[in-house]
């Protein structure tokens, strides 16, 4: 099995709501990932979990909260969003991190809109 | 610090044409470099990558890519274009650092938007 699932495949949501997306794999990666991406740009990073622990956060605001609860499971917590943070959040997994020759396997993405 | 820049934001070729998309990137240490295909409102699926070894590598679907140090480029080619092909293509190295310490972010280039014409 070399598939990232994710749900939902679309969400809209206005600025008041708390939504969450998930993210699944069954490969043993120890990597997981989540990217923004906008329409016409590539993807942008916003967190990487390693061993299910916070690795990086590029500079992401609080509104976006990330969790880990075991090595298969990424969820993406939503809360007060702004208009501007509708987009494609697409999920990556690795086999682990900072092996920089190791391939992200993407998931289909989360379409989100922010109204 | 390594970088990618894609030549073209769109190409468009005929069906059975050749395609090439041009991608040269900066690092100043061995680069890991790769090709994702992101076809409309779907994730990413990786083409093909570079790590060691030999420079021309195969990839799925018909694509290959040459690593030539000299030119500081990876172009992706497929000798002949179908409709299927049409998609957004990222050029993407992997972040090493100035002194080859390994962090594993893909660092993408732009993005070069594949029409294919019948």
């Amino acid at each position: 099995d070399t598939e990232v699932t994710q749900t939902p495949k679309h969400l809209v949501m206005g600025m008041t709501n708390k939504k969450s997306l998930k993210c699944e794999q069954h490969m043993g990666h120890r990597a997981m990932y989540w990217y923004k991406q906008k329409a016409k740009k590539p993807p942008e990073l916003m967190f990487v979990y390693s061993y299910e622990k916070l690795s990086i956060n590029e500079s992401v605001p609080s509104r976006f909260s990330p969790e880990c609860p075991n090595s298969s499971l990424l969820n993406l917590h939503l809360h007060a969003l702004q208009p501007e943070d509708s987009a494609l959040y697409l999920c990556a997994s690795s086999q682990d991190y900072g092996t920089p020759y190791n391939e992200q396997f993407f998931g289909p993405g989360t379409r989100l809109t922010v109204l | 610090a390594q970088s990618v820049t894609q030549l073209g934001s769109h190409v468009s070729v005929s069906e059975g044409a050749l395609v090439l998309l041009r991608c040269n990137y900066s690092s100043s240490v061995p680069p890991y470099l790769f090709w994702y295909v992101q076809y409309p409102n779907q994730g990413l699926q990786l083409l093909l990558k570079y790590t060691t070894g030999a420079t021309l590598v195969k990839g799925i679907n018909g694509f290959e890519a040459e690593f030539k140090k000299s030119e500081t480029s990876f172009h992706l080619t497929k000798p002949s274009a179908h409709m299927s092909d049409a998609a957004e293509y990222f050029c993407a190295v992997s972040d090493r650092g100035n002194y080859g310490g390994s962090q594993g972010n893909l660092i993408f280039g732009k993005g070069t938007k594949l029409s294919v014409k019948p």
